[in-house]
């Protein structure tokens, strides 16, 4: 059974650094083709994909919050983490963590099917 | 980036009706157009992957097409469970791009 959770802060000053963990079960991000990636969605706004760690340890990011985004992985704890630095009220948002797979056989990730809860996120002084 | 455009923004539908939900991408995505429902406090779920495969559990009225840069969600007779808001998304090439949202809700 797969499970994930995300962990950190519900509130963040402006300028801060925000670190969040995807704690998650069921498999290991060290098997060949499997993938974790972050998704957020504002209040009232649309889901965003942020950044996908894959098994192999390859990232990609956003490229309009590359500058900002750094996603990790610590295989030992069955953890990623995503931070976001020098947050701004319009990173406002519900975080989301999810596991994704890699077909071999087409070579395209499928969609993200196992999601953390979301961990709200406020900005604000 | 590929963008994903999809109309209409919302919708009102009635228990029973038949919908469809239609996703653009801005170039060619092959098959690769996933599709998610996704209700207020909770996490959004993956209903259709590779445009037309339904995922484990997803009930059957649920059906997805197209390929290139057309895509449709189809729900076969609405129920009451299935007034949220749906996504597209591709997993063409990185950034995995979603579109704004469908809103269903009930007439």
């Amino acid at each position: 059974q797969i499970t994930l959770k995300e962990s950190g802060p519900t509130l963040v000053t402006p300028t801060q650094t925000l670190t969040l963990t995807c704690t998650f079960s069921g498999f290991s991000l060290s098997t060949s083709g499997v993938g974790v990636g972050w998704i957020r969605q504002p209040p009232g706004k649309a889901l965003e994909w942020l950044a996908l760690i894959y098994w192999n340890d390859d990232k990609r990011y956003s490229p309009s919050l590359k500058s900002r985004l750094t996603i990790t992985q610590d295989t030992s704890k069955n953890q990623v983490v995503l931070t976001l630095t020098n947050m701004g009220p319009v990173d406002t948002a519900t975080y989301y963590c999810a596991h994704i797979t890699y077909d071999f056989w087409s070579g395209y990730f499928g969609g993200f099917d196992y999601w953390g809860q979301g961990n709200l996120v406020t900005v604000s002084s | 980036d590929i963008q994903m455009t999809q109309s209409p923004s919302s919708l009102s539908a009635s228990v029973g009706d038949r919908v469809t939900i239609t996703c653009r991408a801005s170039q060619s995505i092959s098959s690769y157009l996933n599709w998610y429902q996704h209700k207020p406090g909770k996490a959004p779920k993956l209903l259709i992957y590779t445009a037309s495969s339904l995922q484990s559990g997803v009930p059957s009225r649920f059906s997805g097409g197209g390929s290139g840069t057309d895509f449709t969600l189809t729900i076969g007779s609405l129920q009451p469970e299935d007034f949220a808001t749906y996504y597209c998304q591709h997993s063409y090439s990185t950034p995995y791009t979603f579109g704004q949202g469908t809103k269903l809700e009930i007439k």
